[in-house]
């Protein structure tokens, strides 16, 4: 167990849909990041979070967008829902500095 | 980061040691070379990292090799459980202050029974 948890675990939603998953870092870490990992693609950064400021942008569709709340957790918003949006979203955290990351067991999001 | 090249795969009879290498030819002096796996479709899992010398831990042994140009993974008993795809990452801090992970393809790590 990393101590980073994830909700929901499994996902279905219809093309055109929005849908928010969420993500509690581990006690203390200050960092929060997403990545998706399509089926046989590797993990893909999107978006970094420190203390509620957006650190890092990686291949982030504008349709997609997160924030960090003062209470650390983070939620990663997917809208307008495409086929090839099917995929697994983990989120990871770390604390200060150049501090391990930790991943959580990721969210799978299926999209009909 | 620096970019890395690992075999696409590898095989390991269960009980011997699993020994994976990476190359990172273009490392830079503050970049630490990171080492996760990943089995099946769960979360990617921390296994070791290092800056210069050879680190140790329960897990694993990470061998860098004295220009910091090379690296090996070894997972000294190798058991079925260890089947997975293995990322060699290297990272360092940005003028930003984001230190995200970049992955590559990584190994894919057979045990045989």
């Amino acid at each position: 167990d990393s101590g980073v948890t994830q909700t929901p675990k499994h996902l279905i939603t219809a093309t055109g849909q929005r849908v928010t998953l969420r993500c509690s870092p581990r006690s203390g870490d200050l960092s929060v990041y997403w990545y998706q990992q399509s089926l046989d693609q590797g993990l893909q950064f999107l978006i970094q979070y420190y203390n509620g400021e957006e650190r890092a942008k990686g291949n982030i569709l504008e349709r997609f967008s997160a924030q960090q709340f003062p209470d650390l957790h983070s939620e990663l918003n997917l809208s307008s829902l495409e086929l090839g949006d099917s995929a697994l979203y983990f989120c990871a955290s770390s604390g200060v500095g150049v501090d391990t990351i930790y991943f959580g067991e990721g969210s799978w999001l299926t999209v009909v | 980061d620096a970019k890395t090249t690992q075999p696409t795969s590898m095989d390991c009879a269960e009980g011997r040691a699993a020994n994976l290498p990476c190359n990172h030819s273009t490392i830079s002096g503050n970049e630490y070379v990171y080492w996760y796996r990943q089995i099946h479709s769960q979360g990617p899992q921390y296994i070791i990292h290092g800056l210069k010398n050879n680190e140790t831990n329960e897990m694993a042994s990470l061998i860098i090799t004295e220009d910091r140009k090379s690296s090996t993974l070894i997972l000294p008993h190798a058991t079925l459980r260890d089947t997975a795809v293995y990322y060699c990452i290297v990272r360092h801090r940005m003028k930003t202050g984001a230190n995200n992970l970049f992955f590559g393809t990584g190994t894919r790590l057979t045990v045989i029974p």
